[in-house]
């Protein structure tokens, strides 16, 4: 596609739920990343996947989060047992080089 | 680690001009880039300075002094669209994640 897809834009869970968050990234690009932002703070790095090469988990807050990467394309973020403090917009970006261009996120809400 | 100040709010009327100030403090530096983030949308890529100076895109330029751990972001001929949120970014050396200020709010009133 054009740009990074994410999807669902919007998702409401219960504390305790597991959910699942996807992005499609630029067609071609190689770096794929996620970030979390949360209300008053900045972007904070979540994994990075580069090629066939192993993440970098180390940005992930808990063992609570993962995420895959299939073909080398399509991203899946899993949060299991959601907690409030979980709630933040979860941003993707993807990159070819130096740029990342990122979509637009998945806003997330634990009640 | 990366420490990334910039301020919260900025306030500017159409037409005028504001800089934007980014200071950081890092292990490493390979880069410093700002973004343009409207609510609810993606944020979107404005710059990038690896080298000390000026460059230019428009309305829009980026500073960078490396000794002094400081860029600026100058928007000139504001415009009501420019209303949104300013991203300050910096990648360190053999690092490819970028470590970002909080943002700073620009509202361009009439």
């Amino acid at each position: 596609g054009a740009g990074v897809s994410q999807s669902p834009s919007n998702k409401v869970t219960e504390k305790g739920k597991d959910v699942e968050l996807r992005c499609d990234p630029i067609s071609g690009h190689t770096a794929l990343y996620w970030y979390r932002q949360s209300l008053g703070q900045g972007l904070e790095f979540l994994i990075y996947f580069q090629g066939n090469s192993a993440p970098d988990k180390s940005g992930l807050p808990s063992d609570r989060f993962s995420a895959e990467r299939t073909g080398g394309s399509v991203s899946t973020l899993t949060i299991q047992r959601t907690q409030q403090e979980d709630s933040a917009v979860y941003l993707c970006a993807s990159s070819s080089g130096g740029i990342q261009y990122f979509g637009a996120g998945t806003r997330l809400s634990v009640l | 680690g990366q420490n990334i100040d910039q301020p919260t709010e900025m306030t500017a009327t159409e037409g005028a001009i504001v800089q934007i100030n980014c200071t950081y403090q890092t292990s490493g530096f390979n880069g410093l880039f700002w973004y343009q983030q409207h609510a609810g949308e993606a944020p979107t890529f404005l710059s990038y300075n690896v080298l000390d100076g000026l460059e230019e895109k428009g309305r829009f330029s980026s500073f960078l002094s490396r000794s002094k751990g400081y860029s600026y972001l100058l928007l000139k001929e504001l415009q009501m669209k420019d209303s949104a949120s300013y991203l300050c970014a910096v990648r360190g050396t053999n690092d490819y994640k970028l470590s970002f200020g909080a943002g700073t709010t620009v509202t361009v009133r009439a």
